[in-house]
């Protein structure tokens, strides 16, 4: 069975400095897809970024951009010029490519913001 | 787009009584997902719908739930009897069609049952 594990339950960043989440799965399989998704305090969900395991490219979006290596099974966030509107919980989620629907969630980071 | 919508935001209710949670997902996107968040468990799916048919309903905890797509705008998570244990937040989730990698989810209703 696939697991994701998120091994920072919290982290902390100064205003306009980089951080990097941490996120690592396990799967027998080849085919994949990886995502992060922010959790503010509104509660919603929000995708922040996908990577398809096929793609040799690291995703990239805006100041959000993920370090993928898929030999390591490792799939981290890096937010730079962090925002006051980035603290949020941050999920890493997996989805293999044979289920059209089954996200596999890990525990998430929670990201605290220093003004 | 309007987004995902769930209706209530907030809903406290006694155990023993019914509660029942509403979603209207993005126009367009034919699967409904419901999950179930905690502190303890974290995110869980409860149920998957397509093209309103449920699928998997395997993550729904007991006989107390049941989940109903009448059409492809409007959907249901009932609990009957509630209790305390059922206290969590219950999101609604939407995509594209059945291949679709992006799920998008409504903000959520916050149950409370005292």
């Amino acid at each position: 069975a696939q697991t994701v594990t998120q091994s920072q339950p919290e982290m902390s960043v100064q205003e306009a400095e980089t951080v990097t989440l941490s996120c690592t799965y396990d799967t027998s399989e080849s085919d994949y897809y990886l995502f992060w998704y922010k959790q503010p305090p509104s509660r919603q969900m929000i995708l922040v970024i996908r990577q398809e395991a096929y793609k040799q490219q690291n995703a990239t979006e805006n100041r959000f951009s993920v370090n993928f290596q898929k030999a390591a099974k490792s799939f981290s966030l890096k937010i730079s010029d962090s925002q006051l509107g980035d603290a949020a919980m941050y999920f890493c989620a997996y989805r293999s490519a044979k289920s059209n629907y089954q996200l596999i969630w890990g525990a998430g980071t929670k990201l605290i913001i220093k003004p | 787009d309007a987004g995902v919508i769930q209706s209530p935001r907030h809903e406290v209710t006694e155990m023993g009584q019914e509660v029942t949670l509403r979603c209207k997902p993005i126009s367009g996107h034919n699967s409904l997902f419901w999950y179930r968040q905690t502190m303890m468990r974290g995110l869980e799916l409860l149920i998957y719908f397509n093209n309103n048919v449920p699928i998997d309903d395997s993550g729904m905890p007991e006989d107390r739930f049941s989940a109903k797509m009448p059409n492809a705008s409007f959907s249901t998570l009932k609990i009957q009897p509630s209790e305390p244990r059922d206290s969590a937040v219950y999101f609604c989730a939407s995509s594209l069609g059945a291949y679709s990698y992006e799920q998008y989810f409504g903000p959520g209703t916050r149950l409370t049952v005292t």
